[in-house]
């Protein structure tokens, strides 16, 4: 089992729409997550960052944590064109040195539709 | 944008040849980080550094070592290319401290041919 896992998609949406995005982990150990967005051609870009438990908001994202499922999502409302892009969540246990490392999902490419 | 800049931005280089990535960095952040990113495999760490002359191995090193002489520059480097090494290869950094997130350069792609 991967410590990290993603849904693959591709996921295409209508504009407007509010978009899930999911991530599940195995190593009870992490602690700090987050999500990542990536346009075609361009570094990840940080979107958001979560410590713990409970949820997150800003504008129009939403991240949420829920550490006794070890389940992590991103909400988007009122999805846009913009919005179109490959989303990765990365999660650390903390610490120092090989502790502070992130782990990646493999990522999901979402396509927002006009 | 972190303050983060890597050259070359494209290369194409022959089977066989060592190629050297440079990552650099404007803000004094102690980590820095070297991953590639390929379909269907997402990130995977290639090696990561803790300070000046202070790296460590990340998982897929094999074929790759790093320098950091400088606080602001890590180096990457294929001594000797193959194929397997086709990639967009992205730096990192992250501030020393309690808070974990990593913020990204803007990637090279490299063809080895």
């Amino acid at each position: 089992q991967k410590e990290v896992e993603q849904d693959p998609g591709p996921l295409s949406v209508p504009e407007g729409a509010i978009v899930s995005l999911n991530c599940t982990y195995s190593n009870s150990a992490f602690q700090y997550f987050m999500w990542y967005r990536q346009y075609s051609r361009k570094g990840p870009e940080l979107l958001m960052y979560t410590y713990s438990s409970g949820n997150k908001e800003d504008g129009r994202f939403t991240a949420q944590v829920d550490k006794s499922s070890k389940y992590i999502s991103l909400f988007i409302r009122d999805s846009q064109p913009s919005d179109s892009a490959t989303y990765l969540c990365a999660m650390s246990s903390g610490g120092a040195g090989a502790n502070s490392k992130l782990t990646f999902g493999k990522g999901i490419t979402l396509s927002v539709r006009p | 944008d972190a303050g983060i800049t890597q050259s070359p931005r494209h290369k194409v280089t022959e089977t066989g040849t060592p190629v050297t990535l440079r990552c650099h960095q404007t803000e004094n952040h102690r980590y820095m980080y070297w991953y590639r990113q390929d379909p269907g495999h997402g990130l995977r760490l290639i090696h990561y550094s803790y300070g000046v002359k202070d790296t460590d191995k990340g998982e897929v090193s094999d074929g790759y070592s790093v320098s950091r002489s400088k606080t602001e520059d890590f180096l990457l480097t294929l001594e000797s290319a193959t194929s397997s090494q086709t990639s967009v290869y992205f730096c990192a950094i992250r501030q020393a401290g309690a808070s974990y997130e990593q913020y990204f350069g803007p990637g090279t792609r490299l063809t080895v041919t």
